[in-house]
Formats: C-alpha cells, structure tokens, sequence
C-alpha cells in the first residue's frame, strides 16, 4: 500500500509540445499528492502539489487528481529543454500522517 | 528566498564509524524530515520531527539512527555504527505545516561508506 506506480519512461516529447506524466496508487487513503523535479544527482524541487479531486494549475503546470480512479497526472505545456529531468510523485497516505511516499519517477527529455 | 541547507556535502567514512548529518531548516518552518536516497533508486522516509520530538519513523530508521533538534536552528541525522548499505544521498525536508502541505528540500548530503 505504500507503492506509487509511476512509467520509469524515458518519455520523449519535441520543444514546445506538452508533455504529460501519470502516477497512480492503491492506498484509497491518501490525501495529498506533490509533483518534485529532480535534475541528475540534485535534489527533489517542489512542483505542485494537490490534494483536491480536479485540476490545479500553476504557470506551464497542470497537475490533475482523480480520487475516484486513483491517479495523478502532470502536465508541462510548452515543454522546454530545461525540463528534462525525473519527475517524482509522492502522497501523504492519510489524513494525520507526517511523512511521504514516492514513486520511482518518470524520466523526461524534452527534444530541442 | 528562503531555503533548507546542508551540510557536508560528502562525506567519506569507514564502516563502523558515526557520522552526523546536519540540517539547517528553514526558519519558520516547524516540521523537519530526513529522507534517503540509494543511487538509482527512489527517495525513501526516514524520519519526521515535530515539537521536539520524533512523529513518524520509517522501518529503515533502526536503533542506529536518531534525530536531534540541538538548537533553535539545526537538525541532525546521526548514523551510529555505519554500514556499506547505508551509502546514498540523505536529504533534509521541511515544512511549516505538516506532510498535507509543501516539503522543501535541502541539497543532499552524500554519504559514502567504505
């Protein structure tokens, strides 16, 4: 139940195309789910998060909750080079926990 | 901006040996957190830290590991007696509300174990 199932990719999309990432999970409990980049050997960098059934946007991001179904998805319009790299899901698996669980990652590479 | 640092960044240690991670959080942040990462593979809770005190523990954190808020300002990760398997990159989170809301995470300590 702690299992984020993400495609380890690599997912290839042209400049300027909009790339799209899934992850789902089994844990009916989860509460709020987050999208991090993580560039080669850097750190986990804080996309979005969402925790609401729907969409929520943020500048080039769309981060999409489907409780019903048990996904997540994110999606970078107008994809830049400078957009390659493993994106990471994570949830909260419920209400009163402190801590997350992450997914392998989707490795992605945006072609100039 | 603000931002959660680390530090050192490598460190080198023979088995058998402790080493102590350290965490400067972000400073109005109340809830600290150290996650681990094995090269290759995903990031994995260690620990979380609330109000002095321990919240959730991984089954990763054994009685090796512990945490310690030592001032107002930093967060440490104590590896007793380290292993070959202890090897990764150890980050250190933050958050002023909680797990339901935004994490931040400092750069990373690697930590190779010879």
């Amino acid at each position: 139940q702690k299992e984020v199932e993400q495609n380890s990719g690599p997912l290839s999309v042209p400049e300027g195309a909009i790339a799209s990432l899934n992850c789902t999970y089994s844990d009916r409990g989860s509460q709020s789910f987050f999208w991090y980049r993580q560039y080669s050997g850097k750190s986990p960098e804080l996309i979005m998060f969402i925790y609401s059934n729907g969409d929520k946007e943020d500048g080039r991001f769309t981060a999409q909750l489907n409780k019903a179904s048990q996904y997540v998805s994110l999606l970078i319009r107008d994809s830049q080079p400078s957009d390659s790299a493993t994106y990471l899901c994570a949830r909260t698996p419920w209400a009163g926990a402190n801590n997350l669980f992450f997914g392998t990652g989707t490795r992605l590479t945006v072609i100039p | 901006e603000p931002e959660v640092t680390q530090t050192p960044s490598h460190q080198v240690t023979q088995m058998g040996q402790e080493v102590i991670l350290r965490c400067v959080p972000i400073s109005n942040h109340l809830y600290f957190y150290w996650y681990r990462q094995i090269l290759g593979q995903k990031v994995e809770f260690l620990v979380s830290f609330y109000n002095n005190e321990i919240s959730e523990k991984s089954e990763i954190f054994d009685d090796q590991f512990s945490v310690e808020r030592p001032d107002g300002s930093n967060f440490t990760l104590k590896i007793r007696s380290t292993k070959l398997e202890d090897s990764a990159m150890y980050f250190c989170a933050s958050s002023d509300q909680g797990a339901l809301y935004e994490q931040y995470f400092g750069p990373g300590t690697r930590l190779t174990v010879t």
